[in-house]
């Protein structure tokens, strides 16, 4: 059973028209959520980590928030360089590395248009 | 900044072949990883590396992958004979202390198999 889901997957905005993107997972005792960034061809990118229900992160106009069931990225007034796929990982359950073994959503993919 | 490094970026190989794939982690990390991402999926866990010594491995990393740390900075993945659906971008990542720490991951190399 897929333990992190993301939507939508995929969103066009225009630059300015802010919005937010979902991750939901279903692991138990969550112990930390990732949010990566990925352009094509390349590795993923640090962008924020959460640890409890509440937490929020801030960097430039993304702003991540993190309840019991899921998290979420908003995106303020974004501009075209914000296009990118948007990742969400949560260290999988029930493991001895269970702190490293990351089990990653499948993205959501933003283009921001002009 | 210190950043994750991964060479080649591109290696094409034949079915068959054996290859190596080379990253050099965050010079104080201690925890390294190998994900791979096949084409238009997520990005998946292969292998976490601690101690000198595989710590987790999924069901992918069977016999043909073997991962080393031949010297301090060098993280290698060696897949011994290739197969098609080997093809996918890889990519190491390190971390620098147990448990919810962040994975910093490469650039990637794509490695194709003919």
């Amino acid at each position: 059973e897929d333990q992190v889901t993301q939507s939508p997957e995929a969103l066009r905005l225009q630059e300015g028209e802010s919005s937010s993107l979902n991750c939901s997972y279903t692991v138990s005792g969550l112990r930390g959520l990732f949010w990566y960034r990925q352009d094509p061809g390349k590795g993923p990118e640090f962008l924020f980590t959460l640890y409890s229900a509440g937490e929020e992160k801030e960097k430039e106009r993304l702003k991540a928030t993190l309840t019991k069931k899921e998290s979420f990225l908003h995106i303020t007034a974004p501009k075209p360089e914000d296009s990118a796929t948007y990742l969400c990982a949560v260290p999988q359950e029930g493991t001895t590395d269970s702190w490293g073994k990351l089990q990653f959503g499948a993205g959501t993919q933003v283009v921001v248009t002009p | 900044e210190p950043e994750v490094t991964q060479t080649p970026s591109h290696q094409v190989t034949q079915m068959g072949q054996e290859v190596i794939l080379r990253c050099v982690p965050i010079s104080n990390h201690l925890y390294f990883y190998w994900y791979r991402q096949i084409l238009g999926q997520k990005v998946e866990f292969l292998v976490s590396f601690y101690n000198n010594e595989i710590s987790e491995k999924s069901e992918i990393f069977d016999d043909q992958f073997s991962v080393e740390r031949p010297d301090g900075s060098n993280f290698t993945l060696k897949i011994r004979s290739t197969k098609l659906e080997d093809s996918a971008m890889y990519f190491c990542a390190s971390k620098f202390a147990g448990g919810p720490d962040t994975q910093y991951f490469g650039p990637g190399t794509r490695l194709t198999v003919l």
